[in-house]
């Protein structure tokens, strides 16, 4: 059983265009995060939500948005998409603040603009 | 701000050699320290974690770091290296009041040859 899954895998489109990737966990977690990966391999956060709230918003271009349908899902739509959002993006979950808060990695989405 | 600094960006080791891969962060109270490791192509992976209690902890497959509170470090040890740990590492560093956001470091390459 996947525990944080995302689909697709790899994601090559145009520039210009808009994309979502999805993300579910299945671990009951309260709280949910994107996060970016760039070319040089550095993980830095995009959004948090927790119950479907967004509690977390980095410097992030408003291209970039998320929805939270249930606790259970945090999708990524990325509109007019850029060169520079190619990149490997992670979903990840994590219990509630207080409880042991270490953040399970889905296996990530390759975006590839050309 | 805060931030996690990995000294050592790429790192080469014969099997059997030990590694310390050096991770420091700036001050900001209290905070969650862990590694993940991220193998070619796969999603990250928890190696160890610290949150309060002994300063040395164990993770899986040898690890372990050593949380040095005076020094803000927590550096990641293995006695003796694998060529199956060839693989990216990440310290990462959750400061109390953000929500349980993870602050990820530049990443180490880890290459271990036979």
């Amino acid at each position: 059983d996947t525990a944080v899954s995302q689909t697709p895998k790899y994601l090559v489109t145009q520039m210009g265009n808009d994309k979502s990737i999805k993300c579910e966990q299945n671990l009951g977690h309260d709280t949910m995060y994107w996060y970016k990966q760039d070319s040089k391999k550095f993980l830095k956060i995009m959004f948090s939500y927790n119950n479907k709230e967004l509690i977390i918003n980095e410097t992030v271009p408003n291209r970039f948005s998320p929805k939270s349908p249930d606790k259970a899902h945090l999708n990524l739509h990325i509109n007019s998409l850029e060169l520079g959002d190619s990149a490997v993006y992670f979903c990840a979950s994590s219990p509630p603040t207080g409880a042991f808060t270490e953040a399970f990695f889905g296996q990530g989405t390759r975006l590839t603009v050309v | 701000a805060q931030s996690v600094s990995q000294h050592n960006h790429h790192v080469i080791l014969s099997e059997a050699a030990s590694l310390e891969l050096g991770c420091n962060y700036s001050y900001g109270g209290t905070v969650n320290l862990f590694w993940y490791v991220q193998y070619p192509g796969q999603h990250l992976q928890l190696l160890l974690k610290y949150f309060s209690g002994d300063p040395l902890v164990k993770g899986i497959k040898g690890f372990e770091a050593e949380f040095i509170k005076s020094k803000f470090s927590f550096n990641l040890r293995k006695p003796s290296v694998q060529w199956s740990d060839t693989a990216e590492y990440f310290c990462a560093v959750q400061y109390t009041g953000t929500a349980s956001k993870l602050t990820f470091g530049t990443g180490t390459r880890l290459q271990v040859t036979l």
